[in-house]
């Protein structure tokens, strides 16, 4: 079946400018996870929808970055007034949430930032 | 979330069995241990899981010891496509909760032609 979709897969912006990126989940997956990675680096989690709960938003670096998630299923993660620092590959994964005990993520491809 | 400990690298011939070891050594009993790979510029892939008893999916094998300190990937049948960062997690399963992943250092497995 159709997995994680993320678009664009690369996106070159100017300084100060504002991007938003999208995160298309699994459907029937409740729980949707944003996110990003820098260059040799780990993981680094930014936000996390379950439902209709109010997101975990405590990943977050600054109040640049905020993130909606429409009718439970699409997603889109906003970057207003980038720095040179946001560019990193942003990665959006979904798993089943609270249907599920063992909550498998699955990721999708990632999108490739980098600010001028 | 228990502490896991991977080889920095490894090496394995193609066609040949690649054991991946994982030391878990703080793992309690509620955790599962997770297995994911990341293969250059792509985002994370999950390979599979257990809890206690071994498991074996299309793509891998999870041998758990007895005592859960430790876990071993397996590979049966490596390819040049197999050449990727893994990544051993363990994690408790809370139901009805589900939380964000924290990947360590992975170990790079190089398949070799």
């Amino acid at each position: 079946g159709a997995g994680v979709s993320q678009s664009p897969s690369n996106k070159v912006t100017e300084k100060g400018k504002d991007v938003e990126l999208r995160c298309d989940p699994i459907s029937g997956h409740t729980a949707l996870y944003w996110y990003r990675q820098s260059l040799g680096q780990g993981l680094e989690f930014l936000i996390y929808f379950q439902g209709n709960s109010a997101p975990d938003k405590s990943g977050l670096p600054s109040d640049r970055f905020s993130a909606e998630r429409t009718g439970g299923s699409v997603s889109t993660l906003t970057i207003q007034r980038t720095q040179q620092e946001d560019s990193a590959v942003y990665l959006c994964a979904s798993s089943l949430g609270s249907l599920s005990q063992r909550d498998t993520q699955y990721f999708g491809p990632g999108t490739r930032l980098t600010v001028l | 979330d228990a502490k896991t400990t991977q080889p920095p690298s490894m090496d394995c011939a193609e066609g040949r069995a690649a054991n991946l070891p994982c030391n878990h050594s703080t793992i309690s009993g509620n955790e599962y241990v997770y297995w994911y790979r990341q293969i250059h510029s792509q985002g994370p892939q999950y390979i599979i899981h257990g809890l206690k008893n071994n498991e074996t999916n299309e793509m891998a094998s999870l041998i758990i010891t007895e005592d859960r300190k430790s876990s071993t990937l397996i590979l049966p049948h490596a390819t040049l496509r197999d050449t990727a960062v893994y990544y051993c997690i363990v994690r408790v399963a809370i139901p009805g909760s589900a939380r964000q992943l924290t990947f360590g250092s992975g170990t790079q497995l190089t398949v070799l032609p």
